[in-house]
């Protein structure tokens, strides 16, 4: 069991916009950076956005990321059936690295 | 360009101690910037990361693992290597290596770059 958690699936349409939340609390999301990833599985995950906000060069704007609080998001805008994937957050807890459980992607 | 290579044994048997290692190509191990890391997903499962060691030889190691794992380096083959001992059916998972770079210059404080992962089955 994680702790920070994400929703095991979110869905939408091509095209739409939809997001990802990662809620945790204040020894993790709330004192340290997060960064999101997209995975495919059976290829490595790509890095999506770091410090809870920034893109990565190469990253379309139609990824972003923002933090309040505890918790984080992943706002993706024009789905597109490519994006269909399992997403993650990542962040820091007393030094070590701590993941979401993931969220799978369906783009309907 | 970085990469990250995982290679070792893809079969384990319990009790037994699993060993694999990262080759690192397009970039030093040596730098202060980077954590070098092992990661692992269990199927069907999230991401549970195992721990890291910095280029001075220092580890941090999960607190659920730290009993069982050691994670060295060596610079000379650009290298870092993870032993896990005593290994169990649960430990049956894709085998993560991957970078995380503490510098302003890069990406910072998250995982930039990533091994493909290898499946290690612990089974008799």
């Amino acid at each position: 069991q994680s702790v920070v958690t994400q929703p095991p699936s979110v869905s939408a349409a091509p095209g739409q916009k939809v997001t990802i939340s990662c809620s945790g609390s204040s020894s993790n999301i709330g004192n340290n950076y997060v960064s999101w990833y997209q995975h495919f599985p059976g290829t490595a995950p790509k890095l999506l956005i770091y410090e809870n906000e920034k893109r990565p060069s190469g990253i379309p704007d139609r990824f972003s990321g923002s933090k309040s609080g505890t918790s984080a998001t992943l706002g993706i805008t024009g789905l597109q059936t490519g994006d269909e994937a399992d997403y993650f957050c990542a962040t820091w807890d007393s030094s070590h690295k701590v993941f979401g459980g993931g969220t799978k992607l369906t783009v309907l | 360009q970085v990469q990250l290579q995982e290679s070792g044994p893809g079969l384990v048997k319990p009790s037994q101690t699993l060993s694999l290692t990262c080759t690192v190509s397009g970039g030093s191990i040596s730098s202060s910037a980077y954590y070098w890391n092992w990661i692992r997903q269990h199927p069907g499962k999230g991401l549970e990361w195992i721990g890291y060691i910095y280029y001075g030889g220092s580890t941090y190691y999960n607190p659920s693992l730290k009993s069982r794992v050691a994670i060295s380096l060596d610079t000379s083959k650009n290298q870092f290597s993870l032993k896990l001992s005593s290994v169990t059916a649960a430990d049956t998972a894709i085998y993560y290596c991957a970078r995380i770079c503490s510098s302003t210059s890069c990406y910072r404080w998250a995982i930039d770059y990533w091994g493909q992962g290898t499946l290690v089955t612990v089974s008799s």
